[in-house]
């Protein structure tokens, strides 16, 4: 079973920031924090991950708490384009997807 | 450019009739895995081949098989299709080792009448 929760959905308003929520409160120490995104009918895409020091690349940032009990996908200037479904995942090299959180950007 | 690939993307078979996908990688990596997606519902990882060491998942229906005759290649075969199996299959792979991310094929989705 999936060890995360999350929202089930959030609307985000085109080109404002998106912050998706998710917690892990099992999370052991050798297990990361990944998120993976998909969009209607494709497979999913690999957004960011990590073990304890916040991350940032070209998609977006991920923001971990102190103990490591929850982090924060951030996309900064959220498209019609990111309307997907976010999966966060703590894990290995095994992913458990749970439900996800289905982020609807309107314009 | 490297990327995973998945023949065909639209499968139709008959209950009960054997049908296999196919996935294929260019970039060289070690660990291939089948997930199988059904309709609303969340990928659900069925087996992965860590190079040639093949890992099932526990609630695995003995009704999946799978290949992987190189490190290219990598089949999923079911032996008697129920319509139940109609779902999207995935095939991922990565690098192997902690920390590294997966990458995912298109999926095929198959049909069963």
């Amino acid at each position: 079973d999936a060890k995360t929760t999350q929202p089930t959905s959030m609307d985000c308003a085109e080109g404002r920031a998106a912050n998706l929520p998710c917690n892990h409160s099992t999370i052991s120490g050798n297990e990361y924090v990944y998120w993976y995104r998909q969009i209607h009918s494709q497979g999913p895409q690999y957004i960011i991950h990590g073990l304890k020091n916040n991350e940032t690349n070209e998609m977006a940032s991920l923001i971990i708490t102190e103990d490591r009990k929850s982090s924060t996908l951030i996309l900064p200037h959220a498209t019609l384009r990111d309307t997907a479904v976010y999966y966060c995942i703590q894990g290995g090299n095994k992913l458990v997807f749970g439900a996800g959180t289905i982020l609807r950007v309107k314009s | 450019d490297a990327m995973v690939i998945q023949n065909p993307r639209y499968q139709v078979t008959q209950f009960g009739k054997p049908v296999t996908l196919s996935c294929s990688q260019t970039l060289n990596h070690n660990v291939m895995y089948w997930y199988q997606q059904k309709s609303s519902q969340a990928p659900k990882l069925l087996f992965h081949y860590y190079d040639k060491d093949f890992n099932n998942e526990a609630d695995t229906p003995d009704n999946f098989q799978s290949r992987r005759p190189n490190t290219s290649f990598c089949f999923l075969d079911i032996r008697s299709p129920g319509l139940g199996d109609a779902a999207m299959y995935l095939c991922a792979t990565s690098g192997g080792g902690s920390g590294g991310e997966q990458f995912f094929g298109p999926g095929t989705r198959l049909t069963v009448l």
